[in-house]
């Protein structure tokens, strides 16, 4: 079945810093790619996504790549801040009828950005 | 817009009681699905809804759970009896009809279930 791998966290950086969290997948055929970001004690928010290969999903800064050869999505950011503290989690949605509906998440990645 | 409304917020319930999780969806939203989020399995989907109907509920663990809508601005998931393996927090997300790519998920702030 599809699967999401992220890495793994903690993740604590300085304000300013470059943000890498690195997202592999599984899936059958041509999944569509998203991250999701969740602040603390909120509920998951879309960030940006990417439907086919080479596809860039961007918002707040952040960038991901869609890259089919890897099976990646990885999430970065060139100067992170203090409130981009939140955890990040990569999630697919499969391309058949059945799973199209569905997302599979990574375990997430709790990311703290100190001052 | 309202967001997608989960009531209530912290469930605290001994072993063996009935708890029941509430969720609103957002208006106009067709779909609305169920997770449960713990440190172990992370985000798992237990059960979704198209138009009020279940579609998939191979998620759900057990018998134990039910889930139920029977109107469009109303669902519920029902723990009966609880056990504290079950508890974590339970998300309630709805969206429109389409694909997830322009129809993504708006998640609820979850009810964090703690059964001792």
């Amino acid at each position: 079945g599809d699967s999401v791998t992220q890495m793994e966290g903690p993740v604590t950086l300085s304000e300013e810093a470059f943000l890498t969290i690195n997202c592999t997948y599984t899936a059958t055929g041509y999944p569509s790619l998203f991250w999701y970001v969740q602040y603390p004690g909120e509920g998951l928010q879309l960030l940006l996504k990417a439907t086919k290969a080479d596809d860039k999903g961007s918002n707040k800064g952040f960038e991901a790549t869609y890259r089919k050869e890897t099976t990646s999505f990885h999430l970065e950011k060139g100067s992170v801040q203090v409130s981009d503290s939140a955890v990040y989690f990569c999630a697919l949605s499969g391309s058949s009828s059945g799973s199209a509906r569905q997302l599979t998440f990574g375990s997430g990645t709790q990311l703290t950005v100190l001052p | 817009d309202a967001g997608v409304i989960q009531s209530p917020r912290h469930e605290v319930t001994e072993m063996g009681q009935e708890v029941t999780l509430r969720c609103k969806p957002i208006s106009g939203h067709d779909y609305l699905f169920w997770y449960r989020q713990t440190m172990m399995r992370g985000l798992e989907l237990l059960i979704y809804f198209n138009n009020n109907v279940p579609i998939d509920d191979s998620g759900m663990p057990e018998d134990r759970f039910s889930a139920k809508m029977p109107n469009a601005s109303f669902s519920t998931l029902k723990i009966q009896p609880s056990e504290p393996r079950d508890s974590a927090v339970y998300f309630c997300a709805s969206s429109r009809k389409g694909q997830l790519t322009n129809s993504p998920l708006h998640f609820g702030n979850g009810t964090r279930l703690t059964v001792t």
